[in-house]
């Protein structure tokens, strides 16, 4: 089993439209959580921080459910910029410190 | 800030070259790292370093070694490339926060590797 997995999708949705990716992690010794966006051919920028209450910055919404190790992100009015994978990412609380990403979930906004 | 930079963005060897890739970052992070993606895989840790002398193998480490000899610099050595190792390669560089925590991770552009 990976240690992080998302479903790769591609998600195709209407502009203006709400949209929901999730993901699960298996360390359940994890204490930071991360959505990265990653756009075609380009490096990942970070989204956004996952917080154990939830968070909103604009039209983005992450959710954490640590009792059943899994992180949300929920992207309402969805705009053609909004196109590109979003990836999932876990501190999996090694001696570095160091990620784990998931696979991605590829968005596709349309017109 | 330049931020991470990576050099070349581009590169292709032949079966049995070596080369070194570079990576430099200039915000004074601690933490650096060197990743590879590939499709369907998602980024898979390859080496990282929690700063100047300092190494650790990370995920995919074999066939690839590094060094730190200060905190801006973090090159990442191919030594003897085989096209299992053609990949988009990125560096990262972040602050350090403290045992289980991460602060965000930085990347560079990324380098395109292909091993014929």
């Amino acid at each position: 089993r990976k240690e992080v997995e998302q479903d790769p999708g591609p998600f195709n949705v209407p502009e203006g439209a709400t949209v929901a990716f999730n993901c699960t992690y298996s360390n359940s010794a994890s204490q930071s959580f991360f959505w990265y966006r990653q756009d075609c051919r380009k490096e990942p920028k970070l989204l956004m921080s996952v917080y154990s209450s939830g968070n909103e910055d604009g039209r983005f919404t992450a959710q954490l459910n640590r009792a059943s190790q899994y992180i949300s992100l929920l992207i309402r009015d969805s705009k053609l910029s909004d196109s590109a994978t979003y990836l999932c990412v876990v501190n999996n609380n090694n001696a570095g410190n160091m990620l784990t990403f998931g696979g991605g979930t590829r968005l596709m906004v349309k017109p | 800030n330049a931020g991470v930079t990576q050099t070349p963005k581009f590169q292709v060897l032949k079966t049995g070259q070596s080369m070194t890739l570079q990576c430099a970052q200039d915000m004074n992070h601690e933490y650096m790292s060197w990743y590879r993606q590939d499709p369907g895989m998602g980024l898979r840790l390859i080496h990282y370093s929690v700063g100047a002398g300092i190494t650790d193998q990370g995920e995919v480490p074999n066939g690839y070694n590094v060094s730190r000899s200060t905190t801006e610099d973090f090159p990442l050595r191919l030594l003897s490339a085989a096209p299992s190792q053609t990949s988009v390669y990125f560096c990262a560089s972040s602050y350090s926060k403290g045992a289980g925590y991460t602060d965000t991770q930085y990347f560079g552009p990324g380098t395109r590797l292909t091993v014929l």
